[in-house]
């Protein structure tokens, strides 16, 4: 079955460090490809996606290609802030039955 | 208001009660979803629902059950609770023609004792 697999966390940098978040993926077909955030409290949102190889999701900063020769989808920023710690799921939808399949959560703590 | 709404935010019981989540929308959209989220296993799907009449298991369905009442409501029961169903839940919903952007309430975190 499909499945995301993504760095443990937490994840603990400080104020314009670099940030990278690994995701790989395993599904049938081509399936979409999608960052979430969830910031402390609430409930999760939709950060970038991308639907098809080699296209690039964007979003405040942060990016992520879609690789297919390496099934993944690592989220990167170039400098984080503080407004930035969060929970990260990676997630993927194949199939177009919008059956969306989570990873489980990368935590990210920004320190001043 | 929040598009995505779940009653209740909070909720302390007792193992063998009976427990209704409920989730309203007013986003407009036909799909509704039911996740629960655990600490170091991700997002699990319980239940889907593509409009009123179609209703589907997801892959962790044993021990609750769903009903939905109207295109904007989607409730997610757990006729008795145990305490392994202790976790955080959350409502989802999507529109028919996107692809796996969901919409999420703000949880409703459940403790059974």
């Amino acid at each position: 079955g499909d499945s995301v697999t993504q760095m443990e966390g937490p994840v603990t940098l400080s104020e314009e460090a670099f940030l990278t978040i690994n995701c790989t993926y395993t599904a049938t077909g081509y399936p979409s490809l999608f960052w979430y955030v969830q910031y402390p409290g609430e409930g999760l949102q939709l950060l970038l996606k991308a639907t098809k190889a080699d296209d690039k999701g964007s979003n405040k900063g942060f990016e992520a290609t879609y690789r297919k020769e390496t099934t993944s989808f690592h989220l990167e920023k170039g400098s984080v802030q503080v407004s930035d710690s969060a929970v990260y799921f990676c997630a993927l939808e194949a199939g177009g039955y919008q059956k969306v399949t989570f990873g489980t959560g990368t935590k990210l703590q920004v320190i001043p | 208001d929040a598009d995505v709404t779940q009653t209740p935010r909070n909720r302390i019981t007792k193992t063998g009660k009976r427990i209704m989540l409920e989730c309203s929308q007013t986003k407009g959209h036909d799909r509704m979803y039911w996740y629960r989220q655990d600490p170091g296993l991700g997002l699990r799907l319980i239940y889907y629902s593509f409009d009123v009449k179609d209703i589907n298991k997801g892959e962790i369905s044993d021990g609750y059950s769903v009903s939905r009442q109207a295109q904007a409501k989607f409730s997610l029961s757990l006729e008795s609770a145990i305490p392994n169903q202790t976790a955080l839940y959350f409502c989802a919903t999507s529109p028919s023609a996107n692809t796996g952007e969901l919409f999420f309430g703000e949880g409703s975190r459940l403790t059974v004792l």
